[in-house]
């Protein structure tokens, strides 16, 4: 079985500090690793994705995660907040070999001016 | 522009009368999925179809039916729907990329 955890329900920060959304990750074999951002009334839309190779990776709008397998963990980070980042965001974890994509609860991210 | 479309995107509908939800993706995808959301709970997956004529149940598939005749269409099917299933619906594809793309979600309300 796959389970992703986010521990927590919302993430307040100031805007122009940095910003890190936590997920930890179950799975039995190698992970493939998503972050998604849900802004209000709209859809998922795909943020970065670890596969293999660094452990850092870079995505869209100047967020970047880390993947950590010893502590089985892909937190989403970005050095500088947005108040336009405000949203909500889901981890998501796929075991290479399968289909299913398993969804974290989500986290609700308020930046403030 | 690629992109999966969902009709309705708002439905508010009686107990008991059939309803379907249409999803269209325009990238040749084979894969294709349904989710459903509701708060706290995150997305959970309803059904999947790894290509035409192949679907198989996803976590919470109980109240719902799929079909997929063709590759780009993958309709939702609520033969009687129930107050339980009230929620925030969203499809999904992916191609040879490793993510997917999602539709714009269909919110409905069963009465």
């Amino acid at each position: 079985a796959q389970s992703v955890a986010q521990p927590e329900d919302q993430v307040n920060v100031a805007e122009g500090n940095p910003l890190t959304v936590k997920c930890t990750y179950s799975v039995s074999g190698n992970p493939y690793l998503f972050w998604y951002v849900q802004y209000p009334n709209r859809g998922l839309q795909f943020l970065l994705k670890y596969i293999t190779g660094d452990n850092l990776v870079k995505g869209s709008y100047g967020f970047e995660a880390e993947f950590n397998k010893s502590q089985t963990s892909f937190h989403l980070k970005k050095p500088s907040a947005l108040v336009s980042d405000s949203a909500l965001y889901f981890c998501a974890v796929r075991v290479l070999s399968g289909y299913a994509l398993n969804f974290g609860k989500g986290t609700s991210l308020l930046v403030t001016p | 522009e690629a992109q999966v479309t969902q009709n309705p995107r708002y439905l508010i509908t009686v107990t008991g009368k059939k309803l379907t939800v249409t999803c269209s993706q325009n990238m040749n995808h084979e894969y294709m999925s349904w989710y459903r959301q509701d708060p706290g709970l995150g997305l959970r997956q309803i059904y999947y179809s790894m290509n035409v004529e192949v679907t198989d149940k996803g976590d919470v598939p109980e109240g719902y039916k799929v079909s997929r005749k063709e590759k780009r269409n993958f309709p939702l099917i609520l033969e009687s729907p129930s107050p339980n299933q009230t929620s925030l619906y969203f499809c999904a594809s992916r191609g040879s990329d490793t993510w997917q793309y999602f539709g714009p979600g269909t919110r409905l309300t069963v009465t």
